[in-house]
């Protein structure tokens, strides 16, 4: 079964904090993805990542950085934390290749609180 | 630039009926992918059905199926038989090959016993 992991379910930090969120795929997918998902905004991509030490900026970058030193893993870094990024989180994982109409294959969310 | 939209926020089934949830998308090109995600209560998003720009016939899931018209940029959902566990969060979501996933916001789809 594909499976995608992320650290934690739930995290409470404190405005200023540097924050990591890790996601985990095992599925040797070549793409992985960071969203935030707010109420009536659907998902908005953060940033992604096509192969080890690559990324992508995506539609809402600003406040967030990413690492990518292995294949399987994707890290999303607030580098300060601030109240206006209390949001759920969601990582995604898929294949690449011709046309890549490949389906994304989502982690269960980090619901982070910044206070 | 590419937008997908999801114009009703909730929709309410009755179990055993059917339920038609709506997506229009804007696009210019001719080669693209269109999918629905379903995200239940527990938060995980999974796929519920899949439909290639260039295949004229509608992808069809067991229960699921689409109805796609690329001339009218539409990309409906139909659920038959509605089960207590379809009540979840719906996105619609629009790719261009080899591009990002763009989603639209959301239907939240709940299912009367």
């Amino acid at each position: 079964d594909v499976k995608v992991t992320q650290s934690s379910r739930y995290l409470v930090k404190r405005t200023g904090e540097k924050v990591f969120l890790e996601c985990v795929q095992d599925m040797d997918h070549e793409n992985m993805f960071w969203y935030r998902q707010d109420p009536g905004l659907g998902l908005r991509l953060i940033y992604f990542s096509y192969d080890v030490k690559m990324k992508e900026k995506g539609d809402i970058p600003e406040g967030y950085s990413v690492s990518r030193e292995k294949k399987e893993r994707f890290s999303l870094i607030l580098e300060s934390a601030s109240t206006n990024q209390t949001s759920m989180y969601l990582c995604a994982s898929s294949l690449t290749g011709q046309g890549a109409g490949y389906e994304q294959y989502f982690g269960p969310g980090t619901r982070l609180t910044v206070t | 630039a590419q937008t997908v939209t999801q114009s009703q926020p909730e929709m309410s089934v009755q179990e055993a009926e059917t339920v038609t949830l709506s997506c229009t998308y804007d696009t210019s090109e001719s080669d693209y992918y269109l999918f629905w995600y379903k995200q239940p209560p527990s938060r995980q998003m999974i796929l519920v059905i899949r439909q290639e720009a260039y295949k004229q016939q509608n992808a069809t899931e067991n229960r699921f199926s689409v109805n796609f018209q690329k001339a009218a940029k539409s990309f409906s959902l139909k659920i038959s038989d509605s089960q207590l566990g379809d009540a979840a969060m719906y996105f619609c979501a629009y790719r261009r090959p080899n591009s990002k996933l763009t989603f639209g916001k959301g239907i939240t789809l709940s299912v009367r016993p």
